[in-house]
C-alpha cells in the first residue's frame, strides 16, 4: 500500500503568517494517464472533511486563493498564505492513484 | 442539491456484523462512485472502500476479508457490511462522493461504537 507521510504533525501559526505542510509518498503518484490523484482536505473541529485541492494544485470551488498546492511525483506541499482563524483544523493529503487509496496521517494547524 | 446521509445502528456488539446505509440525492449512483471513510475517535481518516459507477468495488486491504459494499440504484442507497467487528472498528463512518476526481461531497457521518 502507498504510505503518505505528512510533516509536521502539528503547526502553530500566527494569524497572517504562512503555513506549509509536506506530504511525501512511498511511490510516485503520477497515474498512467499522466494525471496525479493527490488531494488535500481540511477537517475543522466537529465537522466532516472538506475538499481544498485536487489534482495536486487545483482549488475546489469556493476555496480561497490563499491555499496553494504544488509538487509532483512523490513530494507535495500545501501552503496557506495569510493564515486566518477559520483555517484551524487538521489537514490531510490523500492519494487515489494506487489501489488501495490512502490518507496521510494528518497535520493539526493551531493558531497562536 | 447533492446530499449524502449515513444511517446505522450506533452500537454493535463485538464479533457481530455492522450494516450501514448511505442514502444519496442529487446525483445518480450509475454515474458516480461512492466511498466510505472512517475515523476512530481522536484519530485520522482511513479509506474503507468504494463502489464505482459500474458497480465494481475496491476495499482497504486490511479490511477486505470482512467488508462488503453494495448498492440499490433504484433507492439511491449504498450499503456497507463489515463482519467480525472489534473495538478498534469503533469510529465515525462517512460516505462521500467523488467529483473532479476528489471527495467533493461528504455526509455528516455516523458514529458506530463496538461494545458489549
Amino acid at each position: 500500500d502507498v504510505v503518505l507521510t505528512q510533516t509536521p504533525v502539528s503547526l502553530s501559526v500566527t494569524l497572517g503568517d504562512q503555513a506549509s505542510i509536506s506530504c511525501r509518498s512511498s511511490q510516485s503518484l503520477e497515474y498512467s494517464d499522466g494525471y496525479t490523484y493527490l488531494e488535500w482536505y481540511l477537517q475543522k473541529p466537529g465537522q466532516s472533511p472538506q475538499l481544498l485541492i485536487y489534482g495536486v494544485s487545483n482549488r475546489f470551488s469556493g476555496v480561497p486563493d490563499r491555499f496553494i498546492g504544488s509538487g509532483s511525483g512523490t513530494d507535495f506541499t500545501l501552503k496557506i498564505s495569510r493564515v486566518e482563524p477559520e483555517d484551524l483544523g487538521v489537514y490531510y493529503c490523500f492519494q487515489a492513484t494506487h489501489d488501495p487509496l490512502t490518507f496521510g496521517s494528518g497535520t493539526k494547524l493551531e493558531i497562536k | 442539491q447533492v446530499q449524502l446521509k449515513e444511517s446505522g445502528p450506533g452500537l454493535v456488539q463485538p464479533s457481530q456484523t455492522l450494516s450501514l446505509t448511505c442514502t444519496v440525492s442529487g446525483f445518480s449512483l450509475t454515474s458516480n462512485s461512492v466511498h466510505w471513510v472512517r475515523q476512530p475517535p481522536g484519530k485520522g481518516l482511513e479509506w474503507v472502500g468504494a463502489i464505482w459507477s459500474g458497480g465494481s468495488t475496491d476495499y482497504n486491504s486490511a479490511l477486505k476479508s470482512r467488508l462488503s459494499i453494495s448498492r440499490d440504484t433504484s433507492k439511491s442507497q449504498v450499503f456497507l457490511k463489515m463482519n467480525s467487528l472489534q473495538t478498534e472498528d469503533t469510529a465515525i463512518y462517512f460516505c462521500t462522493r467523488r467529483k473532479l476526481g476528489a471527495f467533493a461531497y461528504w455526509g455528516q457521518g455516523t458514529l458506530v461504537t463496538v461494545s458489549s
